[in-house]
């Protein structure tokens, strides 16, 4: 299947920083979609992209849809103790309703 | 309140053994889909299903099986034909279409020693 490179795997930061995770894919893709998943639990959707070069913020995230469509990233500003977790982006490409996911970036968030 | 449903949230298995995870949902969604997950890893597809009594294979369905009888339901049996069958387990549902995001249950921990 399609492949999705998430990066960074990993981030430790310190609370009140910003951050920023992307994702990038050889193919394009027609919906984009970044998941938070707290541990043991399941994935919750964060903010939804139908459209290239689409912003959109959700509180104090903002993500955006690659304008060649294969890529997207999503930013966190002024990072608090309860943004730890793993963070999925997921993309949709072609007529089907699957989704591809990447591998996800760990953040840790240091009080 | 409308959700999907996973349980038991941790199930243990000798090796050998087949065991039936459930997922209910009542949010009315279609579409209904199985993934595994590694420790850090991400998502990996199993079955889906778009409609009532029709399921397809994802991307790792060896070693296991899905039926589709009711909307609601979608359970997932991992056979003793599975290799690696401990991981933690994500049940997903959607409505049709391309745009539809995926809305996720809480997920069960299989552990099989």
């Amino acid at each position: 299947g399609q492949q999705l490179n998430q990066s960074p795997q990993s981030m430790f930061i310190q609370e009140g920083e910003d951050v920023s995770m992307n994702c990038t894919s050889s193919s394009i893709f027609n919906t984009w979609l970044w998941y938070k998943q707290d541990p043991g639990e399941g994935p919750v959707l964060l903010i939804a992209l139908y459209k290239a070069g689409e912003l959109t913020s959700n509180g104090r995230l903002t993500a955006q849809f690659g304008i060649t469509r294969k890529d997207s990233f999503l930013n966190i500003s002024a990072s608090i103790p309860s943004d730890v977790g793993i963070y999925f982006c997921a993309g949709r490409y072609g007529a089907g309703n699957m989704l591809t996911f990447g591998g996800g970036t760990r953040l840790m968030v240091k009080p | 309140d409308g959700g999907i449903t996973q349980s038991p949230k941790y199930l243990f298995r000798k090796e050998g053994q087949n065991v039936t995870l459930s997922c209910e949902q009542n949010l009315n969604h279609d579409a209904m889909y199985w993934y595994r997950q590694d420790p850090g890893q991400g998502l990996r597809l199993i079955y889906y299903s778009q409609i009532v009594n029709d399921f397809q294979k994802g991307d790792i369905a060896e070693g296991y099986s899905v039926s589709r009888e009711k909307k609601e339901s979608f359970p997932l049996t991992v056979t003793s034909a599975q290799k690696n069958p401990t991981a933690f387990y994500l049940c997903a549902s959607s409505e049709t279409g391309t745009s539809s995001p995926l809305h996720f249950g809480n997920g069960t921990r299989l552990t099989v020693t």
